[in-house]
C-alpha cells in the first residue's frame, strides 16, 4: 500500500493567520518531503526530512516552518503568508533517502495535496 | 547542471490508440534513475514507471512502457490502448545521488484522451 494522506484538502487563510498542513504515511518510510506546485507546473521541492531530521531546506522563507514529530507524520506550519504562496502543497515519502548510493528505496510516493489559497 | 526537457506541452490521443510522450535529459552522471509520474486533474501524483540507468532492458508496467536510449539521453513513455483515465499531466523526472534527494522534473506534458 503506497498511501500518503494529507489534510486538509483545501485551506483558505488570510495573510495574518497561522495554519498547519498535515501529512501522514504508514508505510514505514523514513524520508518525507514537502513540495509546492503551481498550476500546470512541476512540483518544487521545499524540505526533506530523513529519520525525523531536516535534511534539505531549499532556501524556503521562514514563514514556512516544517516539523516532523515522528516517522509517520510531517507538518508544515504557515504564518504570515503572501498571496503568491497560494498553490498546491504536496507531501511525499520514500522508504529511505539514499544520499551515498543510488537505490530504488528512495522512490517517492505522493499524497493528494492541500490546495492553499492566501487572501 | 542536470535538466529534464519535455518538448510537448500538450498531446492528444484517440481512445484505444497509442501515444508516445518524449523526455530528454542532460547529465554527466552514469548512474541515475528516471521516472514518469502521472497527475490527473484530481491532483494526486502517481508513479507510472521507473527505469534504472544501468539496466538496458526497457521498463514496462501493463500498458505503459518506456524507450530508454542512454546514449541519446532520451526516455520516452509509450501508452498503449489509451483509456479516458489516462488523461493527465505527465511529468518525467530524474534522480542521481549528487542531487541530495531531489527529483529533477520536466515541465510536463498534458495528455488529453478523446472518446
Amino acid at each position: 500500500d503506497t498511501e500518503v494522506t494529507q489534510t486538509p484538502k483545501h485551506l483558505v487563510m488570510g495573510m495574518t493567520n497561522k495554519k498547519s498542513l498535515k501529512c501522514e504515511q504508514h508505510m514505514g518510510h523514513r524520508a518525507m518531503y514537502w513540495y509546492k506546485q503551481k498550476a500546470k507546473k512541476p512540483p518544487e521541492l521545499m524540505f526533506v526530512y530523513s529519520y525525523e531530521k531536516l535534511s534539505i531546506n531549499e532556501s524556503v522563507p521562514s514563514r514556512f516552518s516544517p516539523e516532523c514529530p515522528n516517522s509517520s507524520l510531517l507538518n508544515l506550519h504557515l504564518h504570515a503568508l503572501q498571496p503568491e504562496d497560494s498553490a498546491l502543497y504536496l507531501c511525499a515519502s520514500s522508504q529511505d533517502l539514499a544520499l551515498r548510493t543510488l537505490s530504488s528505496t528512495d522512490t517517492q510516493y505522493f499524497g493528494p495535496g492541500t490546495r492553499l489559497t492566501v487572501l | 547542471a542536470q535538466t529534464v526537457t519535455q518538448s510537448q506541452p500538450e498531446m492528444s490521443v484517440q481512445e484505444a490508440e497509442t501515444v508516445t510522450l518524449s523526455c530528454t535529459y542532460d547529465t554527466s552522471e552514469s548512474d541515475y534513475y528516471l521516472f514518469w509520474y502521472k497527475q490527473p486533474p484530481s491532483r494526486q501524483m502517481i508513479l507510472v514507471i521507473r527505469q534504472e540507468a544501468y539496466k538496458q532492458q526497457n521498463a514496462t508496467e501493463n500498458r505503459f512502457s518506456v524507450n530508454f536510449q542512454k546514449a541519446a539521453k532520451s526516455f520516452s513513455l509509450k501508452i498503449s490502448d489509451s483509456q479516458l483515465g489516462d488523461a493527465a499531466m505527465y511529468f518525467c523526472a530524474y534522480r542521481t545521488i549528487n542531487q541530495g534527494g531531489k527529483l529533477i522534473f520536466g515541465q510536463g506534458t498534458e495528455l488529453s484522451v478523446k472518446p
